[in-house]
Order: C-alpha cells, then structure tokens, then sequence
C-alpha cells in the first residue's frame, strides 16, 4: 500500500494561473481531507470529501477555490487565479470507515 | 476556528532529558491526536487517544487527557536528536474532521 499519494510536490504558478492538485487516498479509503499549512503554522482544514460528495467546506475561501472527489480517480483542489497569499503546503489526507488518518508528503505551492 | 492550543510553542533540551507539551481544547471531542512534523516533510500520527481514556502509552511516548479540563499532554522520555520536529496536537470533532493547533517546535541539542 503506497499511502496517500500527493502530486505534484512542488509547484510554481504565476499569479493569475490556475493551480491543480491531486491526492490518491490509500485503498479503501473513501474520506478525504484537505489542509493548508503556512510557514511556521499548524494545519487549517478546508474541506472534507466522501466519494462525489462534499461533506464540510466551511475552510474552503469563497472565491477561487474548489475541490473535487469523483467516483474514479484521485481527489483534486483547485485554486483558480492564484495569488502570492495562495503560496501554502496543501495537505491532504485519508481516512477509513474507522479511526485513522493518514497524511500525504504535501504540495508546496509557491506563486511568483 | 482552530482549537488545540499547544504550549510551550517552542522547547530546547538537551538530549536525554524528558519532553512534556500541553494542547488545550475548547469542545467536546471524539478523540486527540499527536503528530510529528519534520521540517518541510509530512505529517506522521503518532498516537490517538480517545474521549473515553485518561492515559496512553506507546514506546517512549506517553499521552494523557484530562476532558474535564479539555486538556492533553505529550511526554516523550529519554529524547534522541531524531525526535527534533514540531509535534501538533489534533482533536477529532463531532464533524469527524480533525482540527489542529499551531504546534510546539522541540529541538534536541546532542
């Protein structure tokens, strides 16, 4: 089982483009979880996803900001028009039926 | 919000000595978590324990919680280099999502 796999590790976008990531949570995990992290900061949620289905994005920003878990394939956050305060680790997680959260390494996200 | 204040937010000991941090809480939880972060890397789950205990082991570490007082502690003893990182407590809510709080950074000097 590889664990919850997170891509790209690093990515620099240009403000104004559009940044994608993607988390494959491990097998058999159907919950997903994505966290921002700033430098020197603890995790912030931002949105919880169960298959297809949005469960609580009440850390989601308003504008700009998306997630996605569909059917097949891995979970996406997307974050359109992006800005130098954009600039985060994103984290994502997974968890089963049962207790048991486990973390991907991370996206770390730089906007110039 | 966040919940989970650590405390201290920074600790320095030399290695060998015991490690304590304390996270406080403000709501009612299913169960608390601590995490080791190493620097620019993910995060690793280190223990859980659950509304219901009051004491856990594991290893060198050790963890207690105290609901009446919405309080934990971390204790690692007799501490290595290696366990320089920053340690998160986490609380799982009602919501099952985990809330985390903004970390004690402990540095092991050899």
């Amino acid at each position: 089982n590889a664990g919850v796999m997170q891509n790209p590790r690093h990515l620099v976008r240009r403000r104004g483009q559009e940044a994608r990531l993607r988390c494959s949570p491990m097998k058999g995990h159907s919950h997903v979880y994505w966290y921002r992290q700033l430098p020197e900061e603890g995790l912030k949620f931002m949105v919880y996803l169960q298959k297809e289905n949005i469960i609580d994005e009440s850390g989601m920003p308003k504008e700009r900001f998306s997630a996605e878990f569909p059917k097949e394939g891995p979970s996406i956050l997307r974050i359109q028009q992006v800005v130098r305060g954009d600039s985060a680790a994103y984290f994502c997680a997974s968890r089963g039926d049962n207790y048991g959260y486990t973390f991907g390494s991370g996206t770390r996200l730089t906007v110039v | 919000s966040q919940q989970g204040e650590e405390d201290p937010q920074a600790l320095s000991i030399q290695e060998g000595e015991n490690a304590t941090m304390n996270c406080s809480y403000k709501t009612s939880i299913n169960n608390l978590q601590w995490y080791r972060q190493n620097s620019g890397r993910g995060l690793v789950h280190l223990i859980l324990i659950r509304s219901n205990e009051r004491e856990k082991h594991s290893g060198r570490l050790r963890v207690t919680l105290d609901t009446s007082k919405k309080s934990s502690s971390l204790l690692i003893t007799a501490s290595r280099a290696a366990d320089t990182a920053s340690y998160f407590c986490a609380t799982e809510q009602g919501a099952q999502k985990l809330v985390f709080g903004q970390g004690t950074r402990l540095t092991i000097n050899p």
